[in-house]
């Protein structure tokens, strides 16, 4: 199993260009989510899904969408990217009582 | 409003001291609590979890009720240990998790 992967690893965009962070998983989990890791700030939710066809906002969405077609994708997209949504983006996926992280894109906007 | 609180942003022991990182939390029900770690270049991972009660690489948390208080314990610091610690708690029905901020832990030689 390769877990929970995301791609690209390390990303550069300018002020306003668009792009999607991709996330795979091959465990079959329902419930997959995003998360932005900032200093100082820690992990905060962005969106999240309990299931193919289902999303939710977490704490922090403004500026990011998401889509649920299967159970294994779920991709995280920035419409126009802005310098305050430079972070590490994490990925992951539940089952029962434990979260499986993805590896982390690494996203500056100039 | 549900809420983790890790006060420290930054903890340094040497090693085989003992050490503690601790956790408050904010919830108005039955709480389910995390330790997650992510050491250098490696991905976030479960540590513990309270239901369990279990020891991991000799870390401990018990859950403090009166106190509202997850801290995470171990009685010898390795270098190893060395890496960002996450305090997290599970919340409404969808189980969403809410992290601390982190805690830094150093190892010294």
């Amino acid at each position: 199993n390769a877990g929970v992967t995301q791609t690209p690893k390390f990303q550069v965009l300018k002020t306003g260009q668009s792009m999607t962070l991709q996330c795979a998983q091959d465990m079959n989990h329902e419930y997959m989510s995003w998360y932005r890791q900032d200093p100082g700030m820690g992990l905060r939710l962005i969106h999240y899904s309990v299931g193919a066809g289902i999303t939710d906002q977490g704490e922090v969405p403004n500026g990011y969408n998401v889509s649920r077609s299967t159970t294994e994708d779920f991709p995280l997209r920035l419409l126009s990217a802005a310098p305050s949504q430079t972070s590490v983006y994490f990925c992951a996926s539940r089952a029962l009582n434990e979260q499986f992280f993805g590896p982390g894109t690494r996203l500056t906007v100039l | 409003a549900q809420r983790v609180t890790q006060p420290e942003k930054l903890l340094s022991v040497f090693k085989g001291a003992p050490v503690e990182l601790k956790c408050n939390y904010s919830y108005s029900g039955s709480p389910e609590l995390f330790w997650y770690v992510q050491y250098s270049r490696q991905r976030l991972q479960l540590l513990l979890r309270h239901i369990s009660r279990e020891s991991i690489k000799g870390f401990t948390a018990d859950l403090n009720k009166g106190e509202t208080s997850f801290h995470l314990k171990k009685p010898f610091a390795q270098e190893e240990d060395s890496a960002m610690y996450y305090c997290a708690l599970k919340q409404g029905s969808q189980g969403n998790l809410i992290f601390g901020k982190g805690t830094k832990l150093s190892v010294k030689p």
